[in-house]
């Protein structure tokens, strides 16, 4: 069971905006110690994964300002604004598993636009 | 252009082993956070493994602890992923990722470089 939990999926009309939770439990994204960063990536059916948000709600050149990124306590959420077509994809979101002393992935999110 | 090139994939029996490579270009390798990553078909991703700028941390999933060994090649500006004892349930598309993470090594950054991923099925 992944430590990470998000909505298996989500669905809007173009034009609509879409919300995306990830909420971690201990030890991810905040324990008694630490807080970790959440990233999220975007994955294009049959295309490698893309960053689209690093540090809970930084986006990498060339991501369209559409895509937004916010986290508070155990929770982080990505907003997609003005949906669109090509918006069609899965979503996950990573953190930091301080037991496991890596990366952990959410189970992904498949967002498809009516 | 930043790019990550994967090769080594291939068919395996179980318990056979494989060698993974990744090289690099269009960035300072040597500088970097470098991990892999892999998703089994119609899966979810999973963190495979991450190595730091000066290999002086090496990190595992659960999953592959004991059988994967990650290394570099900071002169070859090449990325290595050797598979013992591989197991039906290591068949995926695994993927060479550059962090976002400089001269560290805590794997917490994030991911902003991937190569597009070296097929690996494991079968009898």
């Amino acid at each position: 069971q992944s430590v990470l939990t998000q909505p298996p999926s989500v669905s809007g009309a173009p034009g609509q905006r879409v919300t995306i939770s990830c909420t971690g439990r201990s030890p991810s994204i905040e324990t008694n110690y630490d807080n970790y960063d959440v990233h999220w990536y975007q994955q294009l059916p049959g295309a490698a994964p893309r960053l689209l948000i690093y540090g809970n709600s930084n986006r990498p050149s060339g991501v369209p300002d559409r895509f937004s990124g916010s986290k508070s306590g155990t929770s982080a959420s990505l907003d997609i604004t003005g949906l669109q077509a090509e918006d069609e994809a899965d979503y996950y979101c990573q953190s930091y598993d301080s037991t496991l002393g890596g990366y952990i992935f959410g189970p992904g999110t498949k967002v498809t636009v009516l | 252009e930043v790019q990550l090139v994967e090769s080594g994939g291939g068919l395996a029996q179980p318990g056979r082993s494989l060698r993974l490579s990744c090289v690099v270009s269009g960035f300072s390798f040597d500088d970097y956070v470098m991990h892999w990553v892999r998703q089994a078909p119609g899966k979810g991703l999973e963190w495979v493994s991450g190595i730091s700028w000066n290999s002086g941390r090496v990190g595992y999933a659960a999953s592959v602890k004991g059988r994967f060994s990650m290394s570099r090649d900071n002169a070859k500006k090449s990325l290595y992923l050797q598979m013992n004892s591989l197991r039906v349930e290591d068949t995926a598309i695994y993927y060479c990722v550059k962090d976002i993470g400089y001269r560290t090594s805590s794997f917490s950054y994030g991911m902003d470089v991937w190569g597009q991923g070296t097929t690996v099925t494991v079968s009898s």
